[in-house]
């Protein structure tokens, strides 16, 4: 089964300061991975998504991840923060299955911009 | 917005009971996906159904049932209401190919139940 981890459950950072989300993944199967936001009081909106094509993910809003097979890590990053970015952050991965193909979320990680 | 509708947005009932909760996929998506959000829970998979057929089924609970309509939306009913199941109830839907794993899955607005 598959599983994903995400470290620190809160991110404190100023406007303007680099933004990284980190994520770790377990499958036994070549994944593909997602970074969703969560504003509040809404539904979850994709970043972007890694399907295996590129290890280096554009997604919107000027974020980015970086797919690492060997280190099994799939951390979201934007350079610059902005007060618009204050929202939970959710690192998430599907397998190819006969069961379907369910997300599994990892704890999410609230992210706090600070002018 | 993300083209998925979900009804009622807020939900306030007590234990013992029974709801319904309504979900209206993006024009054309063939799968409907429902998940749990809850604090001690977090993000759960409940199930998911394509094209009115149950596909998978995730930590769902034997009190919660759910179908999909020939039009494709899909409801979700939840009886004999507990405390622990106060939590936001979201849908989601994805593009209408095969159903795969690297299908964008896109998420209503949720439903929010609380249970007095």
């Amino acid at each position: 089964a598959q599983s994903v981890t995400q470290l620190g459950s809160h991110v404190s950072v100023s406007e303007g300061a680099l933004v990284l989300l980190r994520c770790n993944y377990s499958s036994s199967v070549p994944p593909y991975l997602f970074w969703y936001v969560q504003y509040p009081n809404q539904g979850l909106q994709l970043l972007l998504k890694y399907t295996s094509a590129a290890t280096l993910v554009k997604g919107i809003n000027g974020f980015e991840a970086e797919f690492k097979k060997s280190e099994t890590s799939f951390h979201l990053t934007k350079p610059s923060a902005h007060m618009s970015d204050a929202a939970e952050y959710f690192c998430a991965v599907s397998v190819d299955s006969a069961a379907g193909n369910k997300l599994t979320f990892g704890g999410g990680t609230r992210v706090l911009v600070k002018p | 917005d993300s083209g998925v509708t979900q009804t009622p947005k807020h939900l306030i009932t007590a234990t013992g009971q029974r709801v319904t909760l309504r979900c209206s996929p993006r024009s054309g998506d063939l799968s409907v996906y429902w998940y749990q959000q809850s604090l001690d829970q977090g993000l759960q998979f409940l199930i998911q159904y394509y094209n009115g057929e149950e596909r998978a089924k995730g930590n769902i609970l034997e009190r919660f049932s759910a179908q999909q309509f020939p039009d494709l939306h899909s409801e979700l009913n939840l009886s004999s209401l507990e405390l622990g199941d106060s939590a936001l109830y979201f849908c989601a839907s994805s593009v209408p190919l095969a159903g795969g794993p690297a299908d964008t899955q896109y998420f209503g607005p949720g439903t929010r139940l609380t249970v007095l």
